[in-house]
């Protein structure tokens, strides 16, 4: 399975940006990388994703290494509501599953 | 509704009783799974279906675990004989899309406690 590596926690302020970190080292060349978040009593939700170049929604920004092995979700401007576990997950070409580490379990603080 | 909807929400079963799981993927979405995620862990792959074709059901448990998806819309996960172990929530997703690249959509899912 596709086994990518992120920090157990992070804390952040409200209205500042976050970088959240996320280590694939195993990702090959045409496996593209998601990142997906769990709100309290709620279903994952999607984020973004992305296979080289850097990628950007309304939701954050994905930026990806040069070499591919790790990427890093940012929020531009943390609200509350963005407290949430994040997923990194990167998904083998071919592959219709999502695999899902741990997580990142996000706090922002008023 | 515009979501995936899952029924029920909360389900409590005494052990060894059988149950039943429902999800109303989106309309007109090719592709559903099902993922069980236990308390404070990610989510963990179950099965998948493309319409009503069974693709892959690597990821369940045991053969007390049983999923259809006979219409290509709705689903059902059914477990015989529950185990405490069994308790978690289950989680449905679907997505329009035969291809990987896209994104899936959750629902809330299904709280289940067997005591």
């Amino acid at each position: 399975d596709a086994k990518t590596t992120q920090p157990n926690s992070m804390e952040s302020n409200e209205e500042e940006p976050v970088h959240l970190p996320c280590n694939h080292s195993t990702i090959s060349g045409t496996d593209y990388i998601h990142w997906y978040r769990q709100l309290p009593s709620q279903g994952p939700e999607y984020v973004i994703h992305g296979l080289t170049s850097n990628v950007n929604n309304r939701m954050a920004s994905l930026a990806i290494a040069e070499d591919r092995k790790s990427s890093t979700l940012i929020l531009h401007r943390a609200t509350l509501r963005d407290a949430a576990v994040y997923y990194c997950i990167y998904k083998i070409q071919g592959a219709q599953k999502l695999v899902f580490g741990q997580g990142t379990r996000l706090t922002i603080n008023p | 509704g515009a979501g995936v909807s899952q029924s029920p929400r909360y389900k409590v079963a005494k052990r060894g009783q059988d149950v039943a799981l429902r999800c109303d993927p989106i309309s007109g979405h090719v592709s559903l799974f099902w993922y069980q995620q236990a308390l404070g862990q990610g989510p963990e792959f179950l099965t998948y279906f493309q319409n009503e074709a069974q693709l892959d059901k690597s990821g369940l448990p045991s053969d007390r675990f049983f999923a259809e998806r006979p219409e290509g819309s709705v689903s059902t996960l059914k477990i015989q004989r529950t185990q405490q172990e069994d308790s978690a929530v289950y989680l449905c997703a679907s997505s329009p899309w035969r291809v990987s690249n896209t994104e899936a959509f959750f629902g809330q899912g299904t709280r289940l406690t067997v005591v």
